[in-house]
């Protein structure tokens, strides 16, 4: 099994343009989360899906902050436009039941 | 509001000494506890869990202890070894949601 699978691994942009960030979660997991990690607030949940459907985005910052997963294999989460402040590591996690397996995380800086 | 801290940012410990890490948390529904470790560019991962039916659960060197009535759980390391060295991660959950609330985090260093 490959695991959970993040890309890009980093994403350097410029203030004010798109970005997008991808997940392929492990196959048969039925879960999906979007986690980003900053020194201030350590792991914080954005997002999480169950069988594709969103459950709680209550954690997403601001509408500028958008996930989708349109099918079982795969996720996005989009910011745009992107701000500095959007800078942090954004993980991705999928689980079956109790605990979930992280990818390796997509480092992003804004400037 | 953050419902699990983990007060220490960091903590350095002698190999071959115990190294205790400590998370508290404020919702009294959580009931199921992880902690994950976490290497420099790699994502978390599980290290050892506890439901709240228990108050120790012991895998190896790892052993975690739940006080329920303080809200209060912590990870032993015994023996720690300079492999240990790493951010250590403590996630709660209540039964029902499959949603896990993660602490900010301590780095922990094993000097050698």
């Amino acid at each position: 099994d490959a695991g959970v699978i993040q890309s890009p691994r980093h994403e350097v942009t410029e203030m004010g343009q798109e970005v997008t960030l991808r997940c392929k979660p492990i196959s048969g997991h039925n879960s999906l989360f979007w986690y980003r990690q900053t020194m201030m607030r350590g792991l914080e949940l954005l997002i999480y899906f169950n069988n594709n459907v969103p459950i709680d985005d209550s954690g997403m910052p601001e509408d500028r902050f958008s996930a989708k997963m349109p099918n079982a294999s795969f996720s996005t989460l989009k910011i745009q436009p992107s701000e500095p402040r959007d800078s942090a590591v954004y993980f991705c996690a999928s689980s079956q039941d109790i605990g979930y397996t992280f990818g390796s995380g997509t480092r992003l800086t804004v400037v | 509001d953050q419902q699990v801290k983990q007060n220490s940012p960091s903590l350095s410990v002698q190999e071959g000494r115990i190294s205790i890490l400590n998370c508290d948390y404020t919702n009294s529904m959580f009931d199921y506890f992880l902690w994950y470790k976490k290497y420099p560019a790699e994502g978390p991962t599980f290290l050892i869990s506890i439901s709240s039916i228990k108050d120790k659960n012991e895998d190896g060197r790892f052993t975690v202890f739940l006080n329920k009535s303080a809200k209060h759980l912590s990870l032993h390391i015994v023996p720690s070894q300079p492999g240990d060295s790493a951010v250590y991660f403590c996630a709660a959950s209540h039964t029902g949601t499959y949603k896990y609330i993660f602490g900010t985090g301590t780095r922990l260093k094993v000097l050698a």
